[in-house]
């Protein structure tokens, strides 16, 4: 069965700290994505990545930076974090051509304290 | 600014009844539409996927697109409880990211 895996299905992270958030796919999809999920604010776009090496930033990549160094991983680093980065953080992937849909990863609820 | 809208709900049905939900979208170039379904404390899945005017079924789920009015829906013909969830419509144009609505959560009462 083909896999979205986000590393840790649960983190609690102390103000303040560097946080990296890991996404693999076992899919060969060019395109990465990473969301997070918030009651009422829906699905917000963070970066997202075409290939390699590439990333985009989305609609709001403030205090987040991401690597994507290998076709199959994609990261998310919250370089010094705070409690308004409490939030569900989902990855997701597709393939090139934007016309079959997103494949998500079971998500990382993370707790900034 | 490009924009998915749907109603938040939640959307009552009664078991066997038919749910329907709409989204409509604010790019009249939008290409493809999709329709996810994502339980309580989990992330989304995919159920529909629709890129021309009129109806595609697969099994109990009808999605319908209508690019003159901007409006795509999605019906699930006999409801189950297992039914129950929140519904995310989106749509984009080319390989970029998707635009999701906010959602509309469907309760299907046995």
């Amino acid at each position: 069965d083909v896999k979205v895996t986000q590393s840790s299905r649960y983190l609690v992270k102390r103000t303040g700290e560097k946080v990296f958030l890991e996404c693999v796919q076992d899919m060969d999809h060019e395109n990465m994505f990473w969301y997070r999920q918030d009651p009422g604010l829906g699905l917000r776009l963070i970066y997202f990545s075409y290939d390699v090496k590439m990333k985009e930033k989305g609609d709001i990549p403030e205090g987040y930076s991401v690597s994507r160094e290998k076709k199959e991983r994609f990261s998310l680093i919250l370089e010094s974090a705070s409690t308004n980065q409490t939030s569900m953080y989902l990855c997701a992937s597709s393939p090139v051509g934007g016309r079959y849909g997103y494949t998500f990863g079971s998500g990382t609820r993370l707790t900034v304290v | 600014q490009k924009e998915v809208e749907q109603n938040s709900g939640p959307l009552s049905v009664p078991e066997g009844a038919i749910a329907s939900l709409n989204c409509t979208y604010s790019d009249r170039g939008s290409q493809s539409f999709f329709w996810y379904r994502q339980y309580s404390g989990k992330s989304p899945e995919l159920i529909m996927f629709i890129y021309s005017n009129g109806d595609k079924e697969d099994g109990r789920f009808t999605a319908q697109l209508n690019k003159a009015s901007q409006y795509v829906s999605l019906l699930i013909r006999d409801s189950q409880p297992s039914d129950s969830a929140t519904y995310l419509c989106a749509v984009n144009k080319g390989n970029t990211p998707l635009v999701f609505g906010k959602g509309t959560r469907l309760s299907v009462i046995a």
